[in-house]
């Protein structure tokens, strides 16, 4: 299993700026994903992270908007960059054990004014 | 793309009694899991079952996987109000990379 705390929780943020949202696994972790859940959807996996390398990002996503960091095999961070109202959503970070399920941080609830 | 779609889209049913969601999806699998979201938090993982596997048990949990129909169902027995969700399935090809379904809205009423 995987612990994984996330962090913020939620957060309300100005139309222009932008937000990190991070994530720490409490085990070693080749991939971590990101996901995007808009209110009342499921869950769209924006990119995979791995350590050492650039970001793999979904069709529909790009870096300059979703930059993704993940320095060592414990951590990373998603940034929303030059937000709009419509990026207001959950994000959550995931990884993926042995076992194949995945475990999930508890989501950033973000709302963009 | 999303690969699952999920019926029904909300279940509202009494305590006590039973929960069926069913999944569909498009491609080949290696398995497919089941999570459950509490109030937009993060998810928790209930069930995996393989592709090759037809049927997996846990608690008050059933799951079924009929590949030929590429489709799956969730089986809640007894329900309780502590069920109240939403419940999502997920499949997963390689690369540990998974791929959602729209989600069950199920509410228990007391």
């Amino acid at each position: 299993s995987a612990v994984i705390s996330q962090k913020p929780s939620r957060d309300i943020c100005q139309r222009g700026t932008s937000l990190t949202i991070q994530c720490q696994v409490d085990s070693q972790v080749t991939m971590m994903f990101w996901y995007r859940q808009q209110p009342g959807q499921s869950l769209t996996l924006i990119a995979t992270a791995n350590q050492g390398s650039e970001a793999t990002y979904e069709s529909g996503f790009v870096i300059d908007k979703f930059p993704i960091s993940r320095p060592n095999l414990t951590f990373s961070t998603l940034t929303v960059s030059n937000m709009s109202p419509e990026d207001s959503s959950i994000y959550l970070c995931s990884v993926v054990t042995g076992g194949a399920e995945a475990f999930f941080g508890q989501g950033t609830r973000l709302t963009v004014v | 793309s999303q690969q699952g779609e999920e019926d029904p889209q909300a279940l509202s049913i009494q305590e006590g009694e039973n929960a069926t969601m069913n999944c569909s999806y498009k491609t080949s699998i290696n398995n497919l899991q089941w999570y459950r979201q509490n109030s937009g938090r993060g998810l928790v993982h209930l069930i995996l079952i393989r592709s090759n596997e037809r049927e997996k048990h846990s608690g008050r949990l059933r799951v079924t996987l009929d590949t030929s129909k590429k489709s799956s169902s969730l089986l809640i027995t007894a329900s309780r109000a502590a069920d109240t969700a939403s419940y999502f399935c997920a499949t997963q090809r390689g690369a540990q990379k998974l791929v959602f379904g729209q989600g069950t809205r199920l509410t228990i009423n007391p």
